[in-house]
């Protein structure tokens, strides 16, 4: 059964520097998503992807956070200057384009910043 | 303003029991809502998915209740087991908006032995 694989599933980091993490969604899915889950806390949007684009972006996406699919198979996020509170579980998520598209979440990275 | 509210927090009953968590909603235009289960460390793994027009629905041991008019829907759980201990995401979904989702604070359910 396809599945959304993200890598890598833990990465430890220290405040300022850059993070990319990494995603290859299910082929056929069209529409691709970034959500971030801090420890305890609920899923939060960050960022949707649609036709090589971002369609939406939430007040957390800022400067810092880039997302780009250039071969038509990785997604990825890249956090350019990391700070402790990006500490979290991220996670990637994709569908197809009917309307009542089932989100299906990969694994998730987690990302500790120190 | 466009919210999920999940109720309760969190819940521990006894292996066996039912259970029954809530989901009101005033998302509008709405689309459809999901129930997602979400094993400690792991992504959400979608359990069933009601429409406009659908009242209930089930999987397993789990069925899925929806009020459009009043913005309400619940999951019930029959017969739990321990693996059910999990987090219990509401999602709904706008209509019109394809990358427009909102995610409850979700139920964190525990199954005690």
């Amino acid at each position: 059964e396809p599945e959304v694989t993200q890598t890598p599933s833990h990465q430890v980091t220290q405040m300022g520097q850059e993070v990319i993490l990494r995603c290859v969604p299910i082929s056929n899915h069209l529409y691709f998503y970034w959500y971030r889950q801090i420890l305890g806390q609920k899923v939060e949007f960050l960022v949707s992807f649609y036709n090589n684009e971002i369609s939406e972006k939430s007040e957390i996406f800022d400067d810092q956070f880039s997302v780009e699919r250039p071969d038509g198979s990785n997604f990825t996020l890249k956090i350019r200057s990391t700070k402790l509170e990006d500490s979290a579980m991220y996670f990637c998520a994709g569908r197809t384009g009917a309307d009542t598209g089932e989100l299906f979440f990969g694994e998730g990275s987690r990302l500790t910043v120190l | 303003k466009n919210q999920v509210e999940q109720s309760p927090q969190s819940l521990i009953i006894l292996e066996g029991k039912n259970c029954t968590l809530q989901c009101n909603y005033t998302v509008s235009p709405f689309s459809n809502l999901r129930w997602y289960k979400q094993d400690t460390g792991r992504g959400p793994v979608s359990l069933t998915i009601m429409t406009f027009s659908e009242n209930t629905k089930s999987n397993g041991r789990y069925t899925a209740t929806l009020d459009a008019d009043t913005k309400q829907s619940s999951l019930h759980i029959t017969a739990s087991q321990l693996s059910d201990s999990a987090s219990y995401i509401c999602v709904v979904h706008f209509m019109n908006r394809d990358d427009k989702i909102i995610f409850g604070k979700g139920t964190r359910l525990h199954i005690l032995p």
